[in-house]
């Protein structure tokens, strides 16, 4: 079965720019889950939706927003963009949240680099 | 304030040895925990898994024990392949928080042949 699709897998964009990641859950997942990871700051977790709905957030700023349609696939969107948001943005799908992230599984990425 | 914090940056182990990964973590409210293998340029791939009512559990080559006590868990491979090496992440759920996983920085290992 088709996994988890990113999309683009390699962005370059200029500061001040924003831009949009676009996730695929794997078929039948209504969970999607959206990280950054930067050498130092490590895996950091940015959203979770389901069902169209935002469950959870972590400590990123505004100018990170995320949603989700009713076919499950998500976008996030980073506006404003600063030299410090080159990273590799990561999403994740599941069939539901909790379930201790049972059948979690992450995509391979969206390299953005800001100049 | 990292809350869950992996203190080997890397690990170097002889093919055929035991290699024993190290977690900490600060929240006690964390109730489930996974450990993930990740190669670069690609997402992490799910390992082993243990919830916090357990103090062991095992999948073929890998082993997890949870000491909950000294908050701190363990991923033993055995015997390890030059396969194995790349950075893997230990991470944390709290209790009735979804799909919001809290990573560690990650350890490299290395298996040499």
């Amino acid at each position: 079965k088709a996994g988890v699709t990113q999309t683009p897998r390699y962005l370059i964009k200029t500061r001040g720019q924003q831009v949009t990641l676009s996730c695929s859950p794997i078929s039948g997942h209504r969970s999607v889950s959206w990280y950054q990871q930067t050498p130092g700051q490590g895996l950091q977790f940015l959203f979770e939706y389901f069902s169209e709905t935002q469950r959870n957030k972590g400590n990123f700023p505004g100018r990170f927003s995320g949603r989700q349609f009713s076919n499950s696939r998500s976008e996030m969107n980073v506006s404003t963009l600063e030299l410090g948001d080159s990273a590799l943005y990561l999403c994740a799908s599941s069939f539901s949240p909790g379930q201790g992230a049972y059948g979690y599984t992450f995509g391979s990425g969206t390299r953005l680099t800001v100049v | 304030d990292q809350q869950v914090k992996q203190n080997s940056p890397s690990l170097s182990v002889q093919e055929g040895r035991i290699s024993i990964l190290n977690c900490d973590y600060t929240n006690s409210m964390f109730d489930y925990f996974l450990w993930y293998k990740k190669y670069p340029a690609e997402g992490p791939t799910f390992l082993i898994s243990i919830s916090s009512i357990k103090d062991k559990n095992e999948d073929g080559r890998f082993t997890v024990f949870l000491n909950k006590s000294a908050k701190h868990l363990s991923l033993h491979i055995v015997p390890s392949q030059p396969g194995d090496s790349a950075v893997y992440f230990c991470a944390a759920i709290p209790n009735n928080a979804g799909n919001m996983l809290t990573f560690g920085g990650g350890t490299r290992l290395m298996v040499k042949p």
